[in-house]
């Protein structure tokens, strides 16, 4: 049962374009959900969270986007950059559950030049 | 500030032998977490450590794998004896202590473990 899922195993966008990477989510006690970006033979990095009470949140070229309704929440870049090229995970969190992270299956971003 | 440490990165063994896998996390992180990322899939979380006591093992798959964290600080995690679909990157992750609020969790480089 994955309550965390990414529908596009990966996304081509060229540089200078908005990238715009989605996620869905079942659980309806998740309130907190960040997204994680990933270079091949390193860990996951965090990028940007957002906390239910809001439904935007904004840092440099990245916004994450929350629609609590629908239970879905997507990831902005814009512009995005050649070393934008990653993947990325969305997580999201309940706040009965002791900080644990249930991971999206991930979606590979490559931005060509 | 050095980040998260974990070693070995790679390791190689035949199914039924044992492994295991060492982790350091960020000087001052009181939680600290092992995931199993299998190859196209996101991390999955095994099991979550606050201090030295554990907070959740409910998906450690407990008659093979195990896991300690002695004086609160490194952390060993054991597959005994491994099976092909052990083969996956064990992801070490720390963040601040948990007390009601989601802290942002740092992670290891990893250890990528084949099992033949």
């Amino acid at each position: 049962d994955q309550q965390v899922k990414q529908n596009s195993p990966s996304l081509s966008v060229q540089e200078g374009r908005i990238s715009i990477l989605n996620c869905d989510y079942t659980n309806s006690m998740f309130d907190y959900f960040l997204w994680y970006k990933k270079y091949p033979a390193e860990g996951p990095t965090f990028l940007i969270s957002i906390s239910s009470i809001k439904d935007k949140n904004e840092d440099g070229r990245f916004t994450v986007f929350l629609n609590k309704s629908a239970k879905h929440l997507s990831l902005h870049i814009v512009p995005s950059q050649p070393g934008d090229s990653a993947v990325y995970f969305c997580a999201a969190n309940g706040n009965n559950a002791g900080n644990m992270l249930t991971f999206g299956g991930g979606t590979r971003l490559m931005v060509k030049p | 500030e050095a980040g998260v440490a974990q070693s070995p990165r790679y390791k190689i063994i035949e199914k039924r032998q044992s492994v295991a896998f060492w982790c350091n996390p960020i000087s001052g992180h009181a939680t600290l977490y092992w995931y199993q990322q299998i190859l196209g899939q996101g991390p999955k979380l095994l099991i979550q450590f606050q201090n030295n006591g554990v907070v959740d093992d409910s998906q450690l798959p407990k008659d093979r794998f195990s896991a300690e964290r002695l004086k609160g600080v490194d952390s060993t995690l054991k597959i005994q004896p491994a099976k092909l679909e052990d083969s996956a990157v064990y992801l070490c992750a720390s963040s601040l202590e948990f007390s009601g609020a989601t802290y942002e969790q740092y992670f290891g480089p990893g250890t990528r473990l084949t099992v033949t």
